[in-house]
């Protein structure tokens, strides 16, 4: 069964670095981008991102470029979300999803992983 | 960047109703689009790809449409579960969501 389980849920303070991840099982890593989406509580859904594991090549939208890095480990199948110093509007859902092409319709979710900045 | 435009946000129905939402595009996507369904607590769920084509296992009642910079999600008669959240999402350079729509009871 194709899968995207994404870590628990994250409480930290405003300035500290955070790294989230998303492992994928069922599928092959690498044959596949992997596309990060936000979710502010009560809001709408934003694209914030996509990362090929074949060449580890990183595409940002631009609300998100510099804020975020995108990164994975082959080894472990998991792809990641991190921030080098997060800020109270940080707070949201964060999902990863499977695009079926660089630019292509998310056709796989992963759970959520609820990050809070406080 | 591709702007996507829903509407309504907030769309009230009654059980058998025919719901029709609207997504517009800030410049043409051909048929590049996408729509979501999302129930609370949940991830979203493809509904509709390419515009028109029905994801496997989805209800025939969902029906997409349009292409350019228009295009209509449309339930023909609607049912209990499908009061949700719709997004649509552009995906001919990157991806955008649209706002979102809540059908309502």
């Amino acid at each position: 069964e194709e899968r995207l389980v994404q870590s628990g849920p994250e409480l930290k303070k405003p300035g500290e670095s955070l790294r989230i991840s998303c492992r994928v099982s069922g599928y092959s890593f690498t044959t596949y981008w992997i596309a990060w989406v936000r979710q502010v509580p009560g809001k709408g859904l934003e694209w914030m991102g996509i990362f090929y594991p074949g060449d580890s090549e990183a595409r940002y939208s631009p609300s998100f470029r510099g804020q975020v890095t995108l990164s994975a480990d082959k080894s472990l199948n998991t792809a990641y979300l991190q921030w080098s110093s997060v800020e109270a509007s940080d707070t949201a859902l964060y999902y990863c999803a499977r695009p079926l092409s660089e630019a292509g319709r998310l056709d796989l979710w992963g759970q959520g992983t609820m990050v809070t900045v406080s | 960047d591709i702007q996507m435009t829903q509407s309504p946000s907030t769309l009230s129905a009654s059980i058998g109703d025919r719901v029709t939402i609207t997504c517009r595009a800030s410049q043409s996507i051909s048929n590049w689009l996408a729509w979501y369904q999302q129930k609370p607590g949940r991830a979203p769920r493809l509904l509709i790809y390419k515009a028109s084509t029905l994801e496997r296992g989805v209800p025939s009642r969902f029906r997409g449409s349009g292409s350019g910079t228009e295009f209509t999600l449309t339930i023909t008669s609607l049912q209990p579960d499908d009061f949700a959240t719709y997004y649509c999402q552009q995906y001919d350079f990157y991806g955008t969501f649209g706002q979102g729509t809540k059908v309502d009871i």
